[in-house]
């Protein structure tokens, strides 16, 4: 199966940039989705397709993905941004859908 | 909008069974352009994928739980269903059905997610 690696935690100031990072053995060469989960609530889709954004979703989201590392950019952070984020890939190669391990986004 | 909705037990006897289902409205399990899948979270953790169906039937499973999943579809009733056999606390969870896109293969739509807890 096709490992992601995603730092357990982040803080961040309001207003600030936060990068959430996503590791994985070339993942430049798959799609990588991110999703927002706040406490008991099921996950949303924030970007998928490496960059794309769903609508509804602010353009204060955006993603970029290149070699070994996928990035999920949250800019001029908000309160409401609090919450765990996971990245998503699907390795073709095992026909294993895998997730991150989850980053849990703390706004100061 | 295709909505997808997780119904079953909240309550199975450890080495017993867990049976769910998810039905699918505002849209068909016989489209190509997406397929279905279970997804489950244990208290505190993080995202697990259980396995997939597609239009065609067929499956593809985590290989930490193969032995013990299987998942199916019944089109006439627009739902697909999950079985996981001989569950430990291990198995204690939220599970999530979901519509993934053949195209890409992100999550469409989620479920709301029913816990699940193994106890005796």
């Amino acid at each position: 199966s096709y490992v992601l690696t995603q730092p357990p935690s982040l803080s961040v100031s309001p207003g600030e940039t936060a990068g959430i990072t996503c590791g994985g053995n070339n993942i430049g060469s798959k799609s990588v989705h991110w999703y927002q989960q706040k406490p008991g609530q099921a996950p949303v889709r924030v970007i998928y397709l490496d960059s794309e954004r769903p609508s509804g979703i602010p353009d204060r989201f955006s993603g970029s993905n290149s070699g070994n590392t996928a990035t999920l950019t949250i800019s001029r952070v908000e309160a409401g941004d609090e919450a765990d984020y996971y990245c998503q890939v699907w390795d073709s190669r095992s026909d294993y859908l895998a997730f991150g391990g989850g980053t849990k986004l703390t706004v100061l | 909008q295709v909505q997808v909705q997780e119904s079953g037990p909240g309550l199975v006897k450890p080495a017993e069974t867990l049976s769910l289902t998810c039905s699918v409205s505002g849209g068909s399990t016989t489209r190509s352009d997406y397929y279905w899948g279970w997804i489950r979270q244990p208290p505190g953790k993080g995202l697990e994928w259980i396995g997939s169906v597609y239009f065609s039937g067929s499956t593809h499973y985590n290989p930490s739980l193969k032995i013990r999943v299987s998942i199916n579809t019944d089109t006439s009733k627009n739902k697909f269903f999950l079985k996981l056999t001989s569950v430990t606390a291990a198995d204690t969870g939220v599970y999530y059905c979901a519509r993934i896109a053949s195209t890409g293969n992100y999550l469409l739509s989620w479920g709301q997610g029913i816990l699940v807890t193994v106890s005796s």
